[in-house]
């Protein structure tokens, strides 16, 4: 079934500073990898996400990018500040498209 | 309601004991799914349903987990023979459409369970 590795596990930032996370996947026949933030005690939340017909999106200070021949996606954090700071899980869809498979989640600490 | 609503918030029991946690998904979503988060890891998936039905149920870890969703609404997870190791906080999430590669999932705040 698919794998997702995901690096680093903790991360730390200054304020204003960017931020990549950085996650492979095993399958080659997924399709969809998107990205959750959770702040402690709280749900996952998605902040972005990208199919597998597209390279790369962004959305204001985030931005995904995608390698399906490498296998491998990435997220990009511009401008970090402090309420930036929770754990982030990336996912990638499994081979029958039904369940999401998480990463074990990068903790991003951005220090003002 | 307005978002995906669990309970109990907190359950804690003996080992041995049987435990319920409820689900009751966002209006309309027919996908719901249930994962389990241990500390410091990521969501575990153990089982998606489309409607009723349990379209896939490779992710419950053995034959004393189960979960239904009668009437293609609020689902229950059902734990028999509680053991320590499964304790962890239990996600539930929902999704407008079936199948996860077609967006977002909607989560739930999770059943932190915790056996003794």
């Amino acid at each position: 079934g698919e794998n997702v590795e995901q690096h680093p596990s903790t991360l730390s930032v200054q304020e204003g500073d960017s931020a990549v996370i950085k996650c492979t996947y095993s399958d080659s026949a997924s399709n969809y990898f998107p990205w959750y933030k959770q702040e402690l005690g709280k749900r996952p939340q998605l902040i972005i996400d990208i199919r597998s017909n597209v390279g790369e999106k962004k959305d204001q200070r985030i931005a995904v990018t995608l390698n399906k021949t490498a296998k491998h996606f990435s997220l990009h954090i511009t401008e970090t500040q402090p309420e930036d700071s929770a754990v982030y899980f990336c996912a990638a869809n499994d081979q029958a498209g039904t369940a999401l498979i998480f990463g074990k989640g990068t903790t991003l600490s951005v220090s003002s | 309601g307005a978002g995906v609503s669990q309970t109990p918030s907190n359950k804690v029991t003996e080992k041995g004991k049987y435990v319920e946690l409820r689900c009751d998904p966002i209006s309309g979503h027919t996908a719901l799914y249930w994962y389990r988060q241990s500390l410091g890891q990521g969501p575990e998936f153990l089982i998606y349903f489309q409607g009723t039905g349990a379209a896939d149920d490779s992710g419950l870890p053995n034959d004393r987990f189960f979960a239904v969703r009668p009437e293609g609404s609020v689902s229950t997870l059902k734990i028999q023979r509680t053991e320590r190791g499964d304790s962890a906080v239990y996600l539930c999430a929902s999704s407008p459409v079936g199948g996860s590669n077609t967006g977002e999932l909607f989560f739930g705040e999770g059943s932190r369970l915790t056996v003794l």
